[in-house]
């Protein structure tokens, strides 16, 4: 059964970093690229980044420069790590699954964390 | 990049109606869209992935079609509990852009 879950801080001041973790259950970081995205309060989705199943990137040209992904396939963990946010960077923040075969979508969710950047 | 425009921003239909979201592409993306749906305090659920292919689960009133750089989402018969924000996404490449939703409300 395929399991995402998002752990981080709730609240955070202004241009302090942001960690968050994404524990999977259910398949392998390895066989599978993930990703998060980000979703400010009332508002659409926004494509944070991606790791890919062999370790490589992609981020949002928007915040790469802040952003970075990670993760720890023995640990079944990949994690978000944000530096300098400020309240704009206010949302609740999903990890999921991407599966394909040349073209790439998320089929599994986590249930999101949110995450207040308020000094 | 690719830059993706969904439309209407929202609709508001009676029960049975058919329902019908726009998404149009600054590139050409073969047939790389997906769409999900988001009801109200949910997490976004993938109804249709690339190919115009339904998901395993999700009921044959829901569809898509396009290819290229413009792309429809249908729903047939729309039922009091399809009431949601529904987005799409283009899979072709990297930032996978999302559309910037489309709220139906049900009369």
């Amino acid at each position: 059964q395929v399991q995402l879950e998002e752990s981080g801080p709730g609240l955070m001041q202004p241009s302090e970093t942001l960690s968050l973790t994404c524990t999977v259950s259910g398949f392998s970081l390895s066989s599978n690229g993930v990703g998060w995205v980000r979703q400010p309060l009332g508002k659409g989705l926004v494509w944070m980044g991606t790791i890919w199943a062999g370790g490589s990137t992609n981020y949002n040209s928007a915040v790469q420069s802040r952003l970075s992904i990670s993760r720890d396939t023995s640990k079944s963990q990949f994690f978000l790590k944000m530096n300098s946010v400020q309240p704009e960077d206010t949302g609740t923040y999903y990890c999921a699954r991407l599966v394909g075969y040349g073209s790439y979508y998320f089929d599994y969710w986590g249930q999101g964390v949110m995450v207040t950047v308020s000094s | 990049e690719t830059t993706v425009t969904q439309s209407p921003a929202s609709l508001s239909m009676a029960v049975g109606e058919k329902v019908s979201i726009s998404c149009k592409t600054s590139t050409d993306i073969d047939d790389d869209m997906n769409w999900y749906q988001q009801k109200s305090g949910e997490v976004p659920k993938l109804l249709i992935s690339e190919g115009n292919t339904l998901r395993p689960g999700v009921p044959s009133r829901f569809s898509s079609s396009g290819y290229g750089t413009d792309f429809v989402f249908t729903i047939n018969n729309v039922l009091l509990g399809d009431e949601g924000i529904y987005y799409c996404q283009q899979s072709d490449n990297v930032p996978h852009t999302f559309g910037a939703g489309t709220k139906l409300e049900l009369k």
